[in-house]
């Protein structure tokens, strides 16, 4: 199994340009999130899912936006970039909720935004 | 708000034992867990304590009290590999969460 898939790696942004943060999961977890974080700090919660169809906002969704269609994908998109927004992103995924919330996370995706 | 709050850095001895300190302030509290995170990695996980008490997961244990808004991660027989960050994570009713900003565990040989 390939757990948590999070696409590109490293991306590079103009400000202003919009891009997506893919991540897909073959768990069939219901419980996704997404995470950034900055040079030695923790991870913020940007937003998160509970199942299709299901999104919330976290500690700091301004600036994003995502979509959750089906169980397995939960993109992140980035509209008007900016440099505050340059980050590293992580996916991570759960079985359950609260008492079986176990993340699996994914390799994250170095953003930089000029 | 909800925060949590645990040291920026610790600095233990090869073979030693080292505790980490997680102090929590969230509405709807429901579990503490624990992270490990390498330079350039991603978070694992190493536990969660869901009631009072000990967790003990081989080298790794984990304690939680509730009353006190208080848990740690305590490490023994210490290896080199162990040097990271260590994050605790409080997990709330509305299923968000939460991590702390971290602590650096050194290890010196």
């Amino acid at each position: 199994n390939a757990g948590v898939t999070q696409t590109p790696k490293f991306r590079i942004l103009k400000i202003g340009q919009s891009m997506t943060l893919q991540c897909t999961q073959d768990m069939n977890h219901n419980y996704m999130y997404w995470y950034r974080q900055d040079p030695g700090m923790g991870l913020k919660l940007i937003y998160y899912s509970v199942g299709a169809g299901i999104t919330d906002k976290g500690e700091v969704p301004n600036g994003y936006n995502v979509s959750r269609s089906t169980t397995e994908d939960f993109p992140l998109r980035l509209e008007l970039a900016a440099p505050s927004q340059t980050s590293v992103y992580f996916c991570a995924s759960s079985y359950g909720g609260p008492g079986a919330n176990v993340l699996t996370f994914g390799a994250g995706s170095r953003l930089t935004v000029l | 708000g909800q925060s949590l709050e645990q040291p920026s850095e610790v600095t233990a001895v090869e073979g030693a034992i080292v505790q980490i300190n997680c102090t929590y302030q969230t509405s709807g509290f429901y579990g503490l867990s624990w992270y490990q995170q390498h330079d350039g990695g991603a978070p694992t996980f190493l536990s969660y304590n869901g009631l009072d008490g000990l967790e003990e997961t081989g080298r790794f244990s984990s304690f939680l009290s509730r009353s006190d808004s208080y848990g740690y991660l305590l490490l023994q027989e210490l290896q080199m590999k162990d040097s990271a960050s260590y994050f605790c994570a409080a997990s709330n009713r509305d299923d968000k969460i939460i991590f702390g900003k971290g602590t650096r565990l050194h290890i010196l040989p």
